[in-house]
C-alpha cells in the first residue's frame, strides 16, 4: 500500500486485558513513531524507532506499555493490564531519515477500555 | 523539554482569512510543522519551516520567527472543508531522535 496502515481500526477491551496494536509503515521509511491522542487533545509522543538504533522509549507512560519493531518494518504496540485511562486513539507515523523528516500518519486505532 | 501553545478554538466565515498562532519554548529546535486533522482522521502535512520567514503554498502560508519562538499558519479564502483541527509541532534536535512535540491543536470552525 501507499500509506501507513494500522490494525485494528477499533478495539474495545475490558479493563485488565492486554491489547496489541499493529502498524505497517510506508515501505522504505526507516523511522517509525507511536503517538497517543485523547479526545480533543494534541498528540502525545510514546516511542520512536530509527533503523537498528535502540528505540527512544521516553514517552511511554508506564511499564505496561511496550513496543517492538521486527525486521525494521512492522511495529506492534502492546498495552498490558489495560486501564480506562488508556482509552485513546493510537497513531503510528513513519518517515524517511533525512531532509525535513516529514511524518506520514496512519489512520489510527481507537482503543476503548471498559 | 518542549512547551507549545496554540489557541483552542477559532471561528471564521467562509471566504475570510484566519491566522492561527503558535508559540514554543524548546530545549532544541530543528523545524516546525503544521498538520491538518479532520475529525476522526489522521493528521496530514501542511507545511514545514526551518528558517525564518514566510512559506506560501496556495491558500495556506506559514511563518516562523526562531528568535521569538513563534509561528503562525494563515488560511486564506476559507472554505467549509477547512473546518478541522490544526496542529503545530516542533521537531527536536537529532540527538532527541527528530521526534515531534505537538501543541494541543486549534479547532477551526468555518461558518457560511
Amino acid at each position: 500500500g501507499a500509506g501507513v496502515s494500522q490494525s485494528p481500526s477499533n478495539k474495545v477491551t475490558e479493563k485488565g486485558k492486554d491489547v496489541e496494536l499493529r502498524c505497517d509503515p510506508i515501505s522504505g521509511h526507516t523511522a517509525l513513531y507511536w503517538y497517543r491522542q485523547s479526545l480533543g487533545q494534541g498528540l502525545e509522543f510514546l516511542i520512536y524507532f530509527q533503523g537498528n538504533s535502540a528505540p527512544d522509549k521516553s514517552g511511554l507512560p508506564s511499564d505496561r506499555f511496550s513496543a517492538e519493531r521486527t525486521g525494521g518494518s512492522v511495529s506492534t504496540l502492546t498495552i498490558q493490564r489495560t486501564q480506562q485511562e488508556d482509552s485513546a486513539v493510537y497513531l503510528c507515523a513513519s518517515s524517511v531519515a533525512g531532509g525535513s523528516w516529514e511524518q506520514f500518519f496512519g489512520p489510527g486505532t481507537r482503543l476503548t477500555v471498559l | 523539554g518542549q512547551n507549545i501553545d496554540q489557541p483552542t478554538e477559532m471561528t471564521a466565515t467562509e471566504g475570510a482569512i484566519v491566522q492561527i498562532n503558535c508559540t514554543y519554548q524548546t530545549s532544541g529546535f530543528n523545524g516546525l510543522f503544521w498538520y491538518q486533522q479532520h475529525a476522526g482522521e489522521a493528521p496530514t502535512f501542511l507545511s514545514y519551516n526551518v528558517l525564518d520567514g514566510l512559506e506560501e503554498k496556495g491558500r495556506f502560508s506559514s511563518f516562523l520567527s526562531r528568535s521569538k519562538g513563534y509561528s503562525y499558519l494563515l488560511l486564506k479564502e476559507l472554505q467549509m472543508k477547512d473546518s478541522a483541527s490544526y496542529l503545530c509541532a516542533v521537531r527536536g534536535i537529532k540527538a532527541a531522535g527528530n521526534k515531534l512535540t505537538f501543541g494541543g491543536g486549534t479547532r477551526v470552525l468555518v461558518k457560511p
